[in-house]
């Protein structure tokens, strides 16, 4: 079945520091990829997605590039900020008569001032 | 305009008992799945309804159960709770069953079972 690798956590960085989080996936088909962000007391919200190989998903500065010869979908941002400390799930979404979607186990980031 | 909201917020219950949690999807939503989130791990997939007929299952007992009605609200029920079972449950809805389709997530019901 489908499954998903993600670095594990928690990662801790200092306000204004580079941020990868690495996914890799085992799929098969031709799967849609997500990132999901769980903000501290909040609902799971979409953060970006990517339908086809070599689209490049970005919002709020954060930024994701499908790579199909790879089966990766790393999450990074330049600059974090202590806001962005939340629990990201990468969930890559497969057919297969209904919406297939499986999450990573979550890595939780920790920005500090 | 709303989203998707779950009842009840929280829910505590004893072995062997059963439990029936609530979900009303974002207006226009056809599809509502279900998830259940195990504290520190990632979502995993129960169930997704599509006009009212179940689309998929995932690696569940068969005491899990669910329906969705007319109005695309829908109803996960689970028979003789087992400690295990306690959790937050996701409902989560969407336009269709497209895989670029993005899932909008409900708050959960956290369930305690003693």
């Amino acid at each position: 079945g489908d499954s998903v690798t993600q670095m594990e956590g928690p990662v801790t960085l200092s306000e204004e520091a580079f941020l990868t989080i690495n996914c890799t996936y085992t799929a098969t088909g031709y799967p849609s990829l997500f990132w999901y962000v769980q903000y501290p007391g909040e609902g799971l919200q979409l953060l970006l997605k990517a339908t086809k190989a070599d689209d490049k998903g970005s919002n709020k500065g954060f930024e994701a590039t499908y790579r199909k010869e790879t089966t990766s979908f790393h999450l990074e941002k330049g600059s974090v900020q202590v806001s962005d400390s939340a629990v990201y799930f990468c969930a890559p979404a497969n057919s297969g008569g209904y919406q297939k979607v499986t999450f990573g186990t979550g890595t939780k980031l920790q920005v500090i001032p | 305009d709303a989203g998707v909201t779950q009842s009840p917020t929280h829910l505590i219950k004893t072995r062997g008992q059963h439990v029936t949690l609530r979900c009303s999807p974002i207006s226009g939503h056809k599809s509502v799945s279900w998830y259940q989130q195990v504290l520190g791990q990632g979502p995993q997939f129960i169930f997704q309804y599509y006009e009212k007929e179940e689309r998929g299952r995932g690696n569940f007992p068969d005491r899990f159960s669910a329906r969705q009605f007319p109005n695309y609200s829908s109803e996960l029920n689970v028979n003789a709770l087992l400690l295990g079972d306690s959790a937050l449950y996701l409902c989560a809805s969407s336009l269709g069953l497209a895989t670029y389709n993005e899932q909008f997530f409900g708050p959960g019901t956290r369930l305690t079972v003693l």
